[in-house]
C-alpha cells in the first residue's frame, strides 16, 4: 500500500534532550513537509523539501531542524532550542512544481509530550 | 500575501441536518483550491479539491464549488451524520505549498 508513515505515534522526552521523529513515503513524490499543531490549532509549517539534499525553513523553524537525504525520508528533529516542543506532528508528502496543484497527503501524526 | 479565512467553530448540528462551512481566500492568479478533514487523534485526509473557477469538488456527500467572483469554497453537505464529525480546513496553493485556514470543528448530534 502507498503512503506515508510517522514514528511512533507517541512520544516522550525529558526536558533538554532531543528527539528525532521519523517521515518515510512511498508515494514517489518530490515534495515533503512538516507541521505542528496545537491543541484547537490550526497548522504551522516548520520546514518543507522540494527535492533531495534541499529544504527550506517555514514560518516556525527555529529549535528545529530536518535533513533530506532520501526521497522518502524526511526526519524532523526537535532541539533542546526548542523552547515548547510539546505538540502533534504532521508529516505530509505531495507533487511539487509550476503545473503542480501541490495536493498534499499527511501521515498518522506523532505526539510528543515534554516531560 | 496569499491568506484563508474559515467561519468560527465549533458549528454544533443535529443528525441529518444542513451543513455549510464558509472560506473565502486571497491570492493572485487561479490557486487549486482544497478542503480537507481531520477526525480526532489522526493527520488529515484530502475532503475535495477545485483546480478552476467554476469547479466544484465533490466527495461522501460533501461538495464545494469555486467561485472566482466571490472568492469563495465554501462546504456543504445535505444531510449530515454523527461521523462527520471532526475538523475540516479550507486551503489554497502558493508558491509550491499551500496556505491553511486555521480550521472549524464540526460536532454533530444524534
Amino acid at each position: 500500500d502507498g503512503g506515508i508513515t510517522q514514528s511512533p505515534k507517541y512520544l516522550f522526552r525529558k526536558e533538554g534532550q532531543n528527539v528525532t521523529l521519523s517521515c518515510e513515503q512511498n508515494l514517489n513524490h518530490d515534495a515533503m513537509y512538516w507541521y505542528r499543531q496545537d491543541p484547537g490549532q490550526g497548522l504551522r509549517l516548520i520546514y518543507y523539501s522540494q527535492i533531495v539534499n534541499d529544504f527550506q525553513k517555514g514560518d516556525i523553524a527555529e529549535g528545529y531542524s530536518v535533513s533530506r537525504e532520501k526521497k522518502e525520508s524526511f526526519p524532523l528533529t526537535v532541539t533542546s532550542a526548542q523552547k515548547n516542543p510539546t505538540a502533534f506532528y504532521l508529516c505530509a508528502s505531495g507533487t511539487s512544481g509550476r503545473r503542480s496543484y501541490n495536493e498534499q497527503f499527511f501521515g498518522p501524526g506523532t505526539r510528543l509530550t515534554v516531560l | 500575501g496569499n491568506s484563508v479565512t474559515q467561519m468560527e467553530g465549533p458549528v454544533t448540528l443535529s443528525e441529518e441536518a444542513f451543513l455549510t462551512i464558509n472560506c473565502t481566500y486571497t491570492a493572485t492568479g487561479y490557486p487549486s483550491l482544497f478542503w480537507y478533514v481531520q477526525y480526532p487523534g489522526e493527520g488529515l485526509q484530502l475532503l475535495l479539491k477545485a483546480t478552476k473557477a467554476d469547479d466544484k469538488g465533490s466527495n461522501k456527500g460533501f461538495e464545494a464549488t469555486y467561485r472566482k467572483e466571490t472568492t469563495s469554497f465554501h462546504l456543504e453537505k445535505g444531510s449530515v451524520q454523527v461521523s462527520d464529525s471532526a475538523v475540516y480546513f479550507c486551503a489554497l496553493n502558493s508558491n509550491y505549498q499551500l496556505i491553511w485556514g486555521a480550521g472549524t470543528k464540526l460536532i454533530i448530534k444524534p
